[in-house]
């Protein structure tokens, strides 16, 4: 049972435009999401983070956006870089310290 | 600062034979320690996760196993490898009261 999911498998944005990542989620009890990036043959890197309590959150180029009713999350990444290029997995948590619930995640391809 | 290790960081395995994977982490104490799987094309799956020393819990029924045997020491392991068994597998860690997990570099596993 898929409870974050994130529909786009892939997505080419060109350098300096505006990237959207989207993410929904089932699971109302969730309260805490995540987005993290990851390059081939690599661990996940966290990027950034939002609790339910807020509906944004931003962090330089980074900036994440929760729409509770909708049960709804986006990353945005403005301007985009080459460098951008991973795979972006949305991840939730209903409990600190236990399991993230992860998205199968986004290829993103900026292109110069 | 805080590092976590994994190793090997490629492992190819005939069918039916053992594994056993560690991860240690270092600058924390008492860290709440997971074990992720990535199989191909698919997202993160939990598979285990520790509280403390000895206290393991697995998310996914399977031939895999787990132990804690120091406070910053993850160990999976198999008695008899499974073609399934092939993917990337994930350790990461995270603060007592914290959502955010912090991965380490991955372990890509092969089955044949």
């Amino acid at each position: 049972d898929q409870q974050v999911k994130q529909n786009s498998p892939s997505l080419s944005v060109q350098e300096g435009r505006i990237s959207i990542l989207n993410c929904d989620y089932t699971n109302s009890m969730f309260d805490y999401f995540l987005w993290y990036k990851k390059y081939p043959a690599e661990g996940p890197t966290f990027l950034i983070s939002i609790s339910s309590i807020k509906d944004k959150n931003e962090d330089g180029r980074f900036t994440v956006f929760l729409n509770k009713s909708a049960k709804h999350l986006s990353l945005h990444i403005v301007p985009s870089q080459p460098g951008d290029s991973a795979v972006y997995f949305c991840a939730a948590s209903a409990d600190s310290g236990y399991a993230l619930n992860f998205g199968k995640g986004t290829s993103l391809l900026v292109t110069p | 600062s805080q590092t976590i290790h994994q190793w090997p960081a490629t492992l190819v395995q005939p069918v039916g034979s053992p594994l056993s994977l560690e991860c240690t982490v270092e600058g924390t104490s008492n860290p709440n320690l997971y074990w992720y799987r990535q199989a191909a094309g698919r997202g993160l799956q939990l598979l285990f996760y520790s509280v403390g020393i000895g206290q393991i819990s697995s998310e996914v029924p399977q031939n895999l196993s787990a132990s804690r045997p120091q406070d910053r020491q993850f160990i999976l392991s198999s008695k008899k490898l499974l073609l399934s068994d092939s993917g990337f597998y994930l350790c990461a860690w995270s603060g007592g009261s914290g959502y955010e997990q912090y991965f380490g570099p991955g372990t890509r596993l092969t089955v044949t």
